[in-house]
């Protein structure tokens, strides 16, 4: 069955970087899109891009562009997201979904930036 | 950007009950909204997709129906697992998600 195994949870530092990652098994890793949303509370679901393990070609909403830099490895079939220059507002849980229509998601990772 | 406004953001019903929830788009979206239902602490999960598309696993009382910028989920005879909150998302151009349904048990 097709599962999405994200990263633990991530007690950041303003300003730093995080890397969280999205193990994906049970399918072909290199044949669908990895897409990464944003969620926090009372401000809903919020699209950040996908990559296309495939050939590691990427697509960014232009509000993310610069925060976050999308990477693939193929040979352990992992999509990682990393985010940069984190500040309060980047506080919030991260999903990887698989393919066009988000039909399967990992577990979600807090990400908690705090001095 | 295409804004997605989802209606209502609160819905209290009573089990047996018929359930909808809309979604209307800024502009056209063609077939391509997709319905999501995510539970406290859970990640969302896929009901329904390309506007009436049932996903594999979803019971038959879920359903979608609409075109162009208005649509709606349904919900035929709601059961108490189905307390959750309700999202839309249209990828006909980029991704945008609806502001979500929290739907309860009267």
């Amino acid at each position: 069955q097709v599962q999405l195994q994200q990263s633990g949870a991530e007690l950041v530092k303003p300003g730093s970087s995080v890397k969280i990652s999205c193990k994906a098994s049970g399918y072909t890793f290199t044949s669908y899109d990895m897409h990464w949303i944003k969620q926090q509370p009372g401000n809903g679901l919020e699209w950040i891009g996908w990559i296309y393990p495939g050939n590691g070609n990427t697509k960014y909403n232009q509000k993310f562009n610069g925060k976050a830099t999308l990477t693939a490895d193929k040979s352990s079939s992992t999509a990682y997201m990393q985010l940069s220059s984190l500040t309060s507002e980047d506080s919030a849980v991260y999903f990887c979904a698989r393919s066009i229509r988000f039909d399967y998601w990992g577990q979600g990772v807090m990400v908690t930036v705090s001095s | 950007d295409i804004q997605m406004t989802q209606s209502p953001s609160f819905l209290s019903a009573s089990v047996g009950d018929r359930v909808t929830i809309n979604c209307k788009a800024s502009q056209n979206i063609n077939k391509y909204l997709d319905w999501y239902q995510q539970k406290l602490g859970e990640a969302p999960k896929l009901l329904i997709y390309n506007t009436n598309s049932l996903h594999t696993g979803i019971p038959s009382r879920f359903s979608g129906s609409g075109s162009g910028t208005d649509f709606t989920l349904t919900i035929s005879s709601l059961q108490p697992e189905d307390v959750a909150t309700y999202f839309c998302l249209q990828h006909n151009s980029g991704w945008t998600f609806g502001g979500g349904t929290k739907l309860e048990l009267k």
